[in-house]
């Protein structure tokens, strides 16, 4: 059974809007959650690490006040695109981690800005 | 020069044969390496973890060489239901639980 889910699974926002995306751990607690991104016909990009109880840590070149990440508890942690352009648009995924270092996807959410 | 590489195909296969590919990575340091499958518009999902002796899963072979810095996947018997993306990845103790994709490989399985 899935590990991992998201919330929503696509979504079409105006530009300018925010939207807000939901990771949620299933089976286990997870102290840290990965968000990513992925354009078309490209690999995925770790844009931050989502630590439960403290402040995320951002990979260079992504803006933290672009991105709002808040992991309020040990099985949440939300993703909020703030003013979002035509260029966020893409395929934002989050995942968990095993003690094994394999990690495990959420079903990933598709954000189109209109 | 990006951390992990790969081919980016696609490797047009013919259904029930067999097809291998590699993937390099430049930090000698890496750990931990993965094999994973991505579907179109989909998220991935973990195919095997690739070991120093290398390891076998059905019809997938993995291997490890520390020395040249690469891991391969060898697929035996494609089916057409192999057509994905295959990411290499990599982690490295160092950096906690991150991971680092490489591009993928796309195979494309054919009746």
């Amino acid at each position: 059974g899935a590990v991992v889910s998201q919330h929503p699974s696509w979504v079409i926002c105006k530009s300018g809007t925010s939207v807000k995306i939901e990771c949620r751990s299933l089976d286990f607690q997870a102290t840290t959650m990965f968000w990513y991104r992925q354009f078309p016909k490209q690999s995925l990009m770790l844009m931050a690490t989502s630590n439960e109880g403290s402040k995320a840590t951002y990979e260079q070149g992504v803006e933290k006040d672009k991105f709002l990440i808040n992991h309020a508890s040990l099985t949440l942690s939300t993703l909020t695109v703030t003013s979002a352009h035509p260029e966020d648009s893409s395929f934002y995924i989050c995942s968990t981690t095993s003690v094994s270092y394999e990690q495990y996807f959420g079903p990933g959410t598709r954000l189109t800005v209109t | 020069r990006k951390e992990v590489e790969q081919d980016p195909g696609p490797f047009n296969v013919p259904e029930g044969a067999t097809v291998a590919f590699n993937c390099t990575y430049s930090n000698s340091a890496s750990q931990s390496f993965f094999w994973y499958r991505q579907d179109c518009r989909k998220e991935p999902k973990l195919l095997m973890s690739v070991y120093s002796s290398g390891n076998e899963d059905g019809r997938f072979t993995a291997q490890l060489n520390r020395a040249s810095q690469y891991i391969s996947l060898l697929i035996r018997d494609s089916k057409l239901s192999d057509s994905a993306t295959y990411l290499c990845v990599v982690n490295r103790k160092a950096a906690g639980n991150k991971l680092t994709f490489g591009g993928g490989t796309r195979v494309l399985v054919k009746p």
